[in-house]
């Protein structure tokens, strides 16, 4: 059973850059029937793509914060990661990492996420 | 970006009685391979989400099989044969057809 485990700071100050990595145990990144997701949700609102990463590395990412976020993965290790520039207060969310499938489109989010507040 | 609207946002249910969810797209979600890249997803209280539908009608793995998943196009419905204690929460749905994926703002389902 694939598990994935966020981690990260808990707490990041106005205009820096927040670093999360998504741990994959149970099953390889490298897997070519799935693709990798982050996904955000501010406390008591909803949902929010934020990008995606294939294992050769090919991203997407959502055009509102297109300028401000980064993923990358690294095969050797089985993680993924993300970076998000330039934080403000309204950057604060649970963090969440999804396996997603290539052929049928569904994310499973096979962990708990990561709180993340932005504060000074 | 695909506009994703669902309604209603509030649903008080009586335990045993049906409910039914509806989701709209702002532009078709039907792929020319003849799918619906539309999913639906329950976030109980405190949790992740889980994934319940995916391309619009097939439920996943481990799903009981009073939720139902029908539509097409840019009209989508969720529908609970029988409501339990159990499937309170937030269900959303998100169009994975095309990025960036977006997801409706969220139907708080709770009993009455």
């Amino acid at each position: 059973q694939v598990q994935l485990q966020e981690s990260g700071p808990g707490l990041v100050t106005p205009s820096q850059t927040l670093s999360l990595t998504c741990t994959v145990s149970g099953g390889s990144i490298s897997s070519s029937y799935y693709y990798w997701s982050w996904i955000r949700q501010p406390a008591g609102k909803g949902l929010e793509w934020i990008g995606r990463i294939y294992p050769n590395g090919s991203t997407d990412y959502n055009p509102s914060l297109k300028s401000r976020v980064s993923i990358s993965i690294d095969t050797s290790t089985n993680h993924f990661s993300l970076r998000l520039s330039s934080l403000t207060a309204a950057d604060t969310a649970v963090y969440y990492c999804a396996r997603c499938s290539n052929s049928w489109g569904y994310f499973e989010f096979r962990g708990q996420g990561t709180l993340v507040t932005v504060s000074s | 970006d695909i506009v994703m609207t669902q309604s209603p946002l509030s649903l008080p249910v009586t335990p045993g009685e049906p409910a039914s969810i509806s989701c709209r797209s702002s532009q078709s979600l039907l792929h020319s391979n003849g799918f619906n890249y539309l999913n639906w997803y329950l976030q109980k209280p405190g949790q992740s989400p889980q994934l319940l539908i995916y391309l619009a009608s097939t439920r996943a793995s481990g799903v009981p099989d009073r939720f139902s998943g029908s539509g097409s196009g840019t009209d989508f419905t969720l529908k609970i044969s029988r409501v339990e204690a159990e499937d309170v929460g937030v269900y959303y749905c998100i169009q994975v057809l095309q990025t960036p994926f977006t997801f409706g703002p969220g139907t708080t389902v709770d009993i009455k």
